[in-house]
């Protein structure tokens, strides 16, 4: 069975400073992927960032990035230049692929707070 | 276009009561999720659909659960003889198919007083 672990239940970080959120997982697959959700007040989760397990090459949406190490079993998310908007909780997620049922594995959150 | 929808937004009901809640996915999305989200935790899986059926009900906790989902479209998730335990979101999610990002929408928070 799959876990996906989250060790900082809550994380502050200035305006327009960086924060990086650690993630890390356990499984006995080669082939799977790795997702950071963020979930506002709103309750809505909304994706951030996508990783293929096969691709050596970091994913990065604008500025957001991640920092995969797959022998580590380790998959950190990293925020610059971070904005108000950005206070949310966030998960890790993990799916095994090639999935039958789409299921995601979700670790237990990260609350993080931009302070102004 | 429209996002997945959720209604209610809030139930409060007693112990021991019956509850449906909807869920109304992208239009096009052949695979829908339900999961559940107690306070603090991340989201647990319950049941995926893949147009009609249940491809897998894995993640229903007991048979006080059940889901629906009829013309390949809108789900229902039912509760019957709702406990204090059974409090948490509800979230639905659709996506084009099982490989495909998956689209939440904002969940139903369940109260069972």
């Amino acid at each position: 069975a799959q876990t996906v672990t989250q060790s900082q239940p809550e994380m502050s970080v200035q305006e327009a400073e960086t924060v990086t959120l650690s993630c890390t997982y356990d499984t006995s697959e080669n082939n799977y992927y790795l997702f950071w959700y963020k979930q506002p007040p709103s309750r809505q989760m909304i994706l951030v960032i996508r990783q293929e397990a096969y691709k050596q090459q970091n994913a990065t949406e604008n500025r957001f990035s991640v920092n995969f190490q797959k022998a580590a079993k380790s998959f950190s998310l990293k925020i610059s230049d971070s904005q108000l908007g950005d206070t949310a909780m966030y998960f890790c997620a993990f799916m095994k692929r090639p999935s039958n049922t789409g299921k995601l594995i979700f670790g237990q959150g990260t609350t993080l707070q931009v302070k102004p | 276009g429209a996002g997945v929808s959720q209604t209610p937004s809030n139930k409060v009901t007693e112990k021991g009561k019956y509850v449906e809640l909807r869920c109304d996915p992208i239009s096009g999305h052949t695979a829908l999720y339900w999961y559940r989200q107690s306070l603090g935790q991340g989201p647990e899986f319950l049941i995926y659909f893949q147009g009609t059926g249940a491809a897998d009900d894995s993640g229903l906790p007991n048979d006080r659960f059940f889901a629906v989902r009829p013309e390949g479209s809108v789900s229902t998730l039912k509760i019957q003889r709702t406990e204090r335990g059974d409090s948490a979101v509800y979230l639905c999610a659709s996506s084009v198919d099982r490989d495909s990002p998956l689209h939440f929408g904002n969940g139903t928070r369940l109260t069972v007083t």
